[in-house]
């Protein structure tokens, strides 16, 4: 089946500093989602990227999907507090099955 | 709240029981979804069921079953419990299988999860 590798696998940052986690595969990807898990809760869906070359922004979190469809960004600028957990992507296909990335944990330091 | 609701929250028992764990979808929901999530570690696809039919598996043992109910709630079934088996187990649903506006595949909705404690 489809394997997505994601790094890395955490990442420390101040306060104000920015954040990328990364997804890739190995094959081309219809779509890929990005959820993201604050400590102690469930994961929640962030956002789907399906065009190729696709950017999306929530407010500071910027989403993108590669050319070739096999790569995909999350940044955070000036990363807060709030911003802690650890984003998962996610490639789901028609079919019903599911496979999600090892997640990046965030920690920002105030 | 995601309107996913999933009991127990927490359940602890001994290695060689079973336990059944339970998620009622969001209202409106066909498709739900189990997840096993061990300690620091990713989500390990489990299974998938659609209106009642199971339509996917991923990684789930054999010692572990699943089924959706005409009412769309689900129930995961794990038997013979092993201390590895100790983990949260999320159940997720989703409006439906197939195209979004031929976008792909609909978003996940997330329970609470169980924590599930083998001792």
């Amino acid at each position: 089946g489809q394997q997505v590798m994601q790094i890395p696998q955490y990442q420390h940052v101040q306060e104000g500093e920015d954040f990328t986690t990364y997804c890739n595969s190995s094959t081309t990807l219809s779509n890929i989602q990005w959820y993201k898990q604050r400590p102690g809760g469930h994961p929640v869906f962030l956002i789907q990227l399906v065009k190729s070359g696709e950017v999306k922004k929530q407010k500071r979190l910027t989403f993108q999907f590669g050319e070739a469809k096999k790569n995909s960004s999350l940044h955070i600028t000036a990363t807060q507090t709030t911003d802690v957990g650890t984003y998962f992507c996610a490639i789901n296909t028609n079919a019903g099955k599911s496979t999600f990335g090892d997640g990046t944990t965030l920690t920002v330091k105030p | 709240d995601s309107g996913v609701t999933q009991t127990p929250k927490h359940l602890i028992t001994a290695t060689g029981q079973r336990v059944t764990l339970r998620c009622s979808p969001r209202s409106g929901d066909l498709s739900v979804y189990w997840y096993q999530q061990s300690l620091d570690q990713g989500l390990q696809f489990l299974i998938q069921y659609y209106n009642g039919e199971e339509r996917a598996k991923g990684n789930i043992l054999e010692r572990f079953s699943a089924q959706q109910f005409p009412d769309l709630h689900s129930e995961l079934n794990l038997s013979s419990l092993e201390l590895g088996d100790s983990a949260l187990y999320f159940c997720a649903s989703s409006v439906a299988l197939g195209q979004r506006g031929g976008s792909g595949v609909y978003e996940q909705y997330f329970g609470p999860g169980t924590r599930l404690t083998v001792t």
